[in-house]
């Protein structure tokens, strides 16, 4: 049972555009999301998160927003570089609960 | 350096041997958090502590599956009787809980090394 959905495997963006990437949870009971990011041959890097009492969260060209009635949420990059080109993981958590449960992942290629 | 290392990055067994794996936590981080990932899926909890204390598994984590953090530093991760269904990556992950932003979001970032592959023929 997928708790937490990126339902796009894949994503090409043409360098300097936007970049979006969804996700939709199903437990009600996640209060907090985190945007991980991941190159080959390395661990997840934490890129961005919010807590449920925000709808959105900025921080420089990364922003989440958070549509809890929806359960979605989606990260947006602007502008796009040939350096974002990873695997994007969407992630939640519970507050009671350490156990982070995440996505399958969204891979972005930004075309230069 | 001062990220989370994982040794051996990369192991290769035998079906049925046993095998250790070794993380080193950013050294303030008091939480150490464990996940496998398999091809094309993310990252699956496994289990984690906060200092020498095991707190919390997973289903996941069968009886052939143990874990320690012996001094509240670094931890093992062994598997012992190895399964070809084992061959995953196990990923390592610390954190600070408690302190600063993380305390006023009631929650702590986990950040993560780089991982070990482990191959079972």
């Amino acid at each position: 049972d997928q708790q937490v959905k990126q339902n796009s495997p894949s994503l090409s963006v043409q360098e300097g555009r936007i970049s979006i990437l969804n996700c939709d949870y199903t437990n009600s009971m996640f209060d907090y999301f985190l945007w991980y990011k991941k190159y080959p041959a390395e661990g997840p890097t934490f890129l961005i998160s919010i807590s449920s009492i925000k709808d959105k969260n900025e921080d420089g060209r990364f922003t989440v927003f958070l549509n809890k009635s929806a359960k979605h949420l989606s990260l947006h990059i602007v502008p796009s570089q040939p350096g974002d080109s990873a695997v994007y993981f969407c992630a939640a958590r519970s507050g009671g609960y350490q156990k982070v449960t995440f996505g399958i992942g969204t891979k972005l290629q930004v075309i230069p | 350096d001062t990220g989370v290392s994982q040794d051996p990055r990369h192991k290769i067994t035998k079906r049925g041997q046993n095998v250790t794996f070794r993380c080193d936590p950013i050294s303030e981080h008091n939480r150490l958090y464990w996940y496998r990932q398999t091809l094309g899926q993310g990252p699956e909890f496994l289990t984690y502590f906060q200092n020498e204390a095991q707190l919390e598994k997973s289903r996941l984590l069968s009886d052939r599956f143990s874990a320690e953090r012996p001094k509240g530093s670094f931890s093992t991760l062994e598997i012992q009787r190895t399964e070809q269904g084992d061959s995953a990556m196990y990923l390592c992950a610390s954190s600070l809980y408690g302190v600063g932003r993380d305390r006023e979001a009631g929650t702590d970032t986990q950040y993560f090394g780089p991982g070990t592959r482990l191959t079972v023929l």
